[in-house]
């Protein structure tokens, strides 16, 4: 059982550089979820999807886009990353709203 | 001033302590509480949820919250070395898809 699937788990680019973080999902839940964890901040919403085909923004979404072309997928982009967006990334999926959070064990992103 | 507030650590114990990890909030519209444990280098995983006031019990695991306070604790009875790992709250408010977490703590269980 896969659960929550992040590709790729490590990655370093250079400043304006862009890339795409994949996240796939095998348990049919509606919600999913990008956060970003940082040392001292704990972990930070980016966008959510409470669909396929919808996506809205959370706390921290500036430089971030992302796409719920299928139900199972998520995929977060950066379209020219900054070292600021040096982090830990974390896709979650959940059920239902108020229900369990299920995270992928993270990619890691260093830009330099 | 952060909506979650939780003390960093680390904190080191001995095998078979017990453990008190807490956290503070400011948004009283919060009305989901969990605690997730994240072991180092892989996601969170839950590990106690609570709605609204009140205890929970699971093993030796007890999460405590109290709303009038803000407030919420959990608490590790007879710690084990493989408890050692980096503890989140998190909380929510009804309808609203932001659940916000702590800065986590780090707990060290020594044989």
């Amino acid at each position: 059982n896969a659960g929550v699937t992040q590709t790729p788990k490590f990655r370093v680019l250079k400043t304006g550089q862009s890339m795409t973080l994949l996240c796939a999902q095998d348990m049919n839940h509606e919600y999913m979820y990008w956060y970003r964890q940082d040392p001292g901040m704990g972990l930070r919403l980016i966008h959510y999807s409470v669909g396929e085909g919808t996506t809205a923004k959370g706390e921290v979404p500036d430089g971030y886009n992302v796409s719920r072309l299928k139900k199972q997928n998520f995929l977060l982009g950066l379209e020219s990353a900054a070292p600021s967006q040096t982090s830990v990334y974390f896709c979650a999926s959940s059920y239902t709203t108020t229900g369990e959070l299920f995270f992928g064990e993270g990619s890691r992103l260093t830009v330099l | 001033q952060k909506e979650v507030e939780q003390d960093p650590g680390p904190l080191s114990v001995p095998e078979g302590a017990i453990v008190s990890l807490n956290c503070t909030y400011s948004n009283s519209a919060f009305q989901y509480f969990m605690w997730y444990r994240q072991y180092s280098r892989k996601g969170p995983e839950l590990l106690m949820y609570t709605y609204s006031s009140g205890n929970k019990e699971d093993g030796r695991f007890t999460a405590q919250v109290d709303k009038s306070s803000k407030y919420i604790s959990l608490f590790i009875r007879d710690s084990q070395p493989s408890d050692s790992a980096t503890y989140l709250c998190a909380m929510k408010r009804s309808n609203n898809n932001d659940m916000r977490f702590g800065a986590g703590t780090r707990l060290t269980v020594k044989p």
